[in-house]
């Protein structure tokens, strides 16, 4: 069975841009969940998307937003892009709500 | 919200002896603790989990034990081997619909061989 894959894998970008990241979760998750990563903050949760509908925000600006198809991949979107944003985007898929979450590779952004 | 620490941030060892990473979390209704393992440039792999209602896990060389009274949580890693450097997170989740994840700093292992 495939993971969860992320596209792109990397990406450059200016302030002041917007940019659109990729996630399909393993066949048959629902539920896909994205998170930043950089080296001062860890693992910060974005929100959490399950069957189109988005359940669960972190604490992060309405810049950051996110949207999940009937299909279960998930984007998520980052408008007027600052040079905080540079991060590890990771995307993570579980099947169920008690069960293991999985993670992609991540799309790492780099904004200049 | 849960708030889940981590220690030590960096930990060495010599190939073949132990490592251990130590995790508290404070919401008492956490009831799910993965640890996952990030080696550079990829995303984090699970490696072990426990559920409350376990004060115990092993899987081979991995081992993670769970004190749910004292709020806290570890890994066990026996007979390191270089490969085992990476780094290691915990995780704490309340196990209910549309609950979060909360993650430690992370700990960076290096096993020197």
């Amino acid at each position: 069975k495939a993971g969860v894959t992320q596209t792109p894998r990397y990406l450059i970008k200016t302030r002041g841009q917007q940019v659109t990241l990729s996630c399909s979760p393993i066949s048959g998750h629902r539920s896909v969940s994205w998170y930043q990563q950089t080296p001062g903050q860890g693992l910060q949760f974005l929100f959490e998307y399950f069957s189109e509908t988005q359940r669960n925000k972190g604490n992060f600006p309405g810049r950051f937003s996110g949207r999940q198809f009937s299909n279960s991949r998930s984007e998520m979107n980052v408008s007027t892009l600052e040079l905080g944003d540079s991060a590890l985007y990771l995307c993570a898929s579980k099947l169920a709500d008690d069960g293991t979450q999985y993670f992609g590779p991540g799309t790492r952004l780099l904004v200049l | 919200g849960e708030n889940v620490e981590q220690h030590p941030s960096t930990l060495s060892v010599q190939e073949g002896d132990s490592a251990v990473i130590k995790c508290t979390y404070s919401d008492s209704a956490s009831n799910y603790f993965p640890w996952y393992k990030q080696e550079l440039g990829k995303g984090p792999q699970l490696i072990i989990d426990i559920r409350s209602n376990v004060g115990e896990k092993k899987d081979q060389r991995i081992a993670v034990t769970l004190n749910k009274t004292a709020k806290h949580f570890s890994l066990h890693i026996t007979e390191t081997q270089p490969e085992d450097s990476a780094v290691y997170f915990c995780a704490a989740n309340l196990g209910n619909t549309g609950n979060q994840f909360y993650f430690g700093t992370g700990t960076s292992l290096t096993v020197i061989p």
